[in-house]
C-alpha cells in the first residue's frame, strides 16, 4: 500500500499567485481530510469529505481556500491569491468509515509545506 | 464540542528514564482517545488507542497510555526513553457521535538526550 501521497512537497510562491495541493488517498478509504500545521496554531482540520462529498468545512479560513474531491483517488485544496500568512504545512489524511472492527485511525501524507513570499 | 489539552509544550527527559505526556480531554460521553507522533519533516503516525476495556492500552515502539476517565486524562508513558523517541506527539480525541472527526490537543515535543 502506497500510503496518503501528496504533491508537492515544497512549493515556493509569490504573494498573489494561485496555489494547488494534490491528495491521492488510501484506496478504500471513505474519509479525505485536510490539516494546516503551523506552529502558532498547531494542527488544524480545515475540511473532510466522506465518499467525495464536503462533509464539514467551517476549518476553512477564508473564500480564498476551496477544496474539491472529483472522485475517491483524489482531492484538491485551492488557495487563490495566496498570502503570506498562508505560509504552513499542509496534511492530508484518510481513513476507513468507523466500524466495530476498524476504529477508524487516520492515515497522514508527508506533507506539503507552503512558503508564500 | 471536544477539546483536547496537552499542557506541556516540550517535555525533556534523559536516555533510559521513563517518560510521560500528559493529556487531558473533554467530550460530551465516553471518549475514543489517540496518540499520534510526528518525526521531522513528516505526517503524523498512528501510535495507540483507546476504545473500551482495558484502561491501559498499548501501542507501537514500547509506548504505552493509560485512560483515566475520573481525572479525564490519557497520559502517553513509555518506562525507558529512547533518543530516537525524540518527536512530536499529539493526543486526539473523538467522541462516539462525532463520525471521525478528531480533534487534536496542541502537541507536545519530547527531546530525550543521551
Amino acid at each position: 500500500d502506497a500510503g496518503v501521497i501528496q504533491s508537492p512537497r515544497h512549493e515556493v510562491t509569490e504573494m498573489g499567485q494561485e496555489v494547488t495541493l494534490r491528495c491521492k488517498p488510501i484506496s478504500g478509504h471513505d474519509y479525505l481530510f485536510w490539516y494546516r500545521q503551523t506552529m502558532m496554531r498547531g494542527l488544524e482540520l480545515l475540511i473532510y469529505f466522506n465518499n467525495n462529498v464536503p462533509i464539514d468545512d467551517s476549518g476553512m479560513p477564508e473564500d480564498r481556500f476551496s477544496a474539491k474531491m472529483p472522485n475517491a483517488s483524489f482531492s484538491t485544496l485551492k488557495i487563490q491569491p495566496s498570502e503570506p500568512r498562508d505560509s504552513a504545512v499542509y496534511f492530508c489524511a484518510s481513513s476507513k468509515p468507523w466500524t466495530l472492527a476498524n476504529t477508524g485511525e487516520l492515515f497522514f501524507g508527508e506533507g506539503s509545506r507552503l512558503t508564500v513570499l | 464540542a471536544q477539546s483536547v489539552a496537552q499542557p506541556e509544550d516540550q517535555v525533556n527527559v534523559a536516555e533510559g528514564n521513563p517518560l510521560t505526556v500528559k493529556c487531558t480531554y473533554s467530550v460530551s460521553g465516553n471518549p475514543y482517545l489517540f496518540w499520534y507522533v510526528q518525526y521531522p519533516n513528516r505526517g503524523l503516525q498512528f501510535l495507540l488507542k483507546y476504545i473500551t476495556g482495558d484502561n491501559l492500552v498499548k501501542g507501537s515502539y514500547g509506548f504505552e497510555a493509560e485512560f483515566n476517565k475520573s481525572q479525564t486524562s490519557f497520559h502517553l508513558k513509555k518506562p525507558s526513553a529512547l533518543v530516537s523517541d525524540s518527536a512530536l506527539y499529539f493526543c486526539a480525541v473523538r467522541a462516539r457521535n462525532a463520525g471521525n472527526m478528531l480533534t487534536f490537543g496542541g502537541g507536545t515535543r519530547l527531546m530525550v538526550k543521551p
